[in-house]
C-alpha cells in the first residue's frame, strides 16, 4: 500500500505561471518531508524539503506547503521555467520512528511549455 | 565536488552472468543505498548500510547482494540475473537517515 501518493501522473503548465505539485500522505509518523526532481538519464536531486514543524518552507522560485491535518504537501515553483520540466518526487520520512528511511511517491512529470 | 558515482552507466547482459554495479561517494557519508527504478512502480529500495560492514535489507532484496568493506565504497551484486531485474538502477549515499540524500547518475541496467 502506497503510504506516499502522488495523484497527478503528469502536469502541464505554460512557462511563467505557477506549478503546483500536489502529495497526500497515510502515515501520521511521517514527520519530515523532501521534494526531489529528476531529468531523463540522470539521478534525483535534491530540492527542498520542510519538517513537520513547519507549514512553508521557501527556496527562492519553490515553496513547499504542508498541511498536516490533511496529510498534504505541495510543491509551488513560481515563476515555472521550461528548465523545470522534470519528474518530481515527493518522499517522506518518520524520524522518530524505528524506520527513518525515504518513503517515495511514484512521480510527477512536469513539461512547462514555452 | 559532493558526488555519487555509479559504473558502468549502460550495461546488457546475458540471463545468469554475474555482474557487480559499483558506487562510491566522497562525502564520507555513513549511510548508502541502492534503489531500483521501475515504471509505474517509483523508486524502491534493494539494500542499505548504515556503516562499514552494516548492511540490511530493504524493500525488494530478493536477487541482489552487497558489501560495504570501506565508507566511501558499496557495490551492488547480481550472482545471477534474470530479466525481471533489467531496470534503473540508482545509489545514493546520506549523512542522516531519512534526510537529504545525494544520487549517483543511474545505470540502465538490461538482462536478456
Amino acid at each position: 500500500d502506497q503510504q506516499v501518493k502522488q495523484n497527478s501522473p503528469s502536469l502541464s503548465v505554460q512557462e511563467g505561471r505557477i506549478s503546483i505539485l500536489n502529495c497526500d500522505y497515510t502515515n501520521s509518523m511521517f514527520d519530515y518531508f523532501l521534494w526531489y526532481k529528476k531529468y531523463p538519464a540522470e539521478g534525483p536531486t535534491f530540492l527542498i524539503s520542510i519538517s513537520s514543524i513547519k507549514d512553508k518552507n521557501e527556496d527562492g522560485r519553490f515553496t513547499v506547503f504542508l498541511n498536516k491535518s490533511a496529510k498534504h504537501l505541495s510543491l509551488h515553483i513560481v515563476p515555472s521555467q521550461p528548465g523545470d520540466s522534470a519528474v518530481y518526487f515527493c518522499a517522506a520520512s518518520a524520524i522518530r520512528g524505528d524506520n527513518r528511511k525515504l518513503i517515495w511517491g511514484l512521480g510527477t512529470s512536469l513539461a512547462v511549455n514555452p | 565536488e559532493a558526488q555519487v558515482t555509479q559504473n558502468p552507466r549502460y550495461l546488457i547482459t546475458v540471463t545468469g552472468k554475474k555482474l557487480t554495479v559499483t558506487c562510491s561517494q566522497n562525502m564520507n557519508h555513513e549511510y548508502m543505498s541502492w534503489y531500483r527504478q521501475d515504471p509505474g512502480l517509483g523508486l524502491r529500495q534493494i539494500y542499505y548500510s548504515m556503516n562499514v560492514e552494516v548492511t540490511d535489507k530493504g524493500d525488494v532484496p530478493e536477487g541482489y547482494k552487497v558489501s560495504r568493506k570501506e565508507k566511501r565504497n558499496f557495490p551492488l551484486i547480481l550472482e545471477s540475473p534474470s530479466p525481471n531485474q533489467t531496470s534503473l538502477y540508482f545509489c545514493a549515499s546520506t549523512s542522516q537517515l531519512g534526510r537529504k540524500a545525494f544520487f549517483g547518475q543511474g545505470t540502465r541496467l538490461t538482462v536478456v
